[in-house]
């Protein structure tokens, strides 16, 4: 059965410190693995899109990577607005298009 | 560019009623996909509408349905609401069916 299992559920940083988030997925095929933000009573915010293992996406303090069972979200030297819950989803080549598989998310908050 | 718009972002209603929510996707988006959120499921597919057709089902009983209209707006509807039905409802919009969601601000349905 297809999973995606995100870790940790919550992360507290100081403003400043770095860390990563993980996403490992199993799927019998991977069509594509997605990365959003979800602020609170809001819908999630695209960020990235990954297709292969090896590729790297960025975009200002966030870099996603993606190898053949994993992801990883690095937030380089965060700040108080980083804080969100960060979610990952697969979409597999067993599911029809258009359905997104999301693991349970990675509530991030950041301290001044 | 507007993004993707859900009406209404707030209902309450009584269980064994009827509900029905609406989504308006980005201009020139095709495909609109689902998904109900809750604390203990997370993000759960629904189903998925490409060009007024529904190409795709999550788990869910027959009460939950959903329609696309020609201008590719989508509506869900709930009958006979259980007080379990209380969730965030998300509309996302996507392109064609491989390309990356964007969703909407959601609408928070209470049953009581």
């Amino acid at each position: 059965e297809d999973q995606v299992t995100q870790s940790p559920e919550a992360l507290r940083l100081q403003e400043g410190e770095s860390s990563s988030l993980n996403c490992s997925y199993t799927v019998s095929g991977l069509r594509g693995l997605f990365w959003y933000r979800q602020d609170p009573g809001k819908g999630p915010e695209f960020l990235f899109t990954l297709y292969s293992a090896g590729e790297e996406k960025e975009k200002e303090r966030l870099k996603a990577t993606l190898t053949k069972k994993e992801s990883f979200l690095h937030i380089t030297a965060p700040k108080p607005e980083d804080s969100a819950t960060y979610l990952c989803a697969v979409q597999a080549v067993t599911d029809s298009w258009g359905k997104l598989q999301f693991g349970a998310g990675t509530q991030v908050v950041v301290t001044p | 560019k507007a993004g993707v718009t859900q009406t209404p972002r707030y209902l309450i209603k009584t269980r064994g009623q009827q509900v029905t929510l609406s989504c308006s996707p980005i201009s020139g988006h095709r495909s609109v996909s689902w998904y109900q959120q809750t604390p203990g499921q997370g993000l759960q597919f629904l189903f998925e509408y490409f060009s007024e057709t529904q190409r795709n089902k999550g788990n869910f009983p027959g009460r939950f349905s959903g329609r696309q209209f020609s201008n590719s707006r989508s509506e869900m509807n709930v009958s006979t609401l259980e007080l379990g039905d209380s969730a965030l409802y998300l509309c996302a919009s996507s392109y064609d069916r491989a390309a990356e969601a964007f969703f909407g601000q959601g609408t928070r349905l209470t049953v009581v």
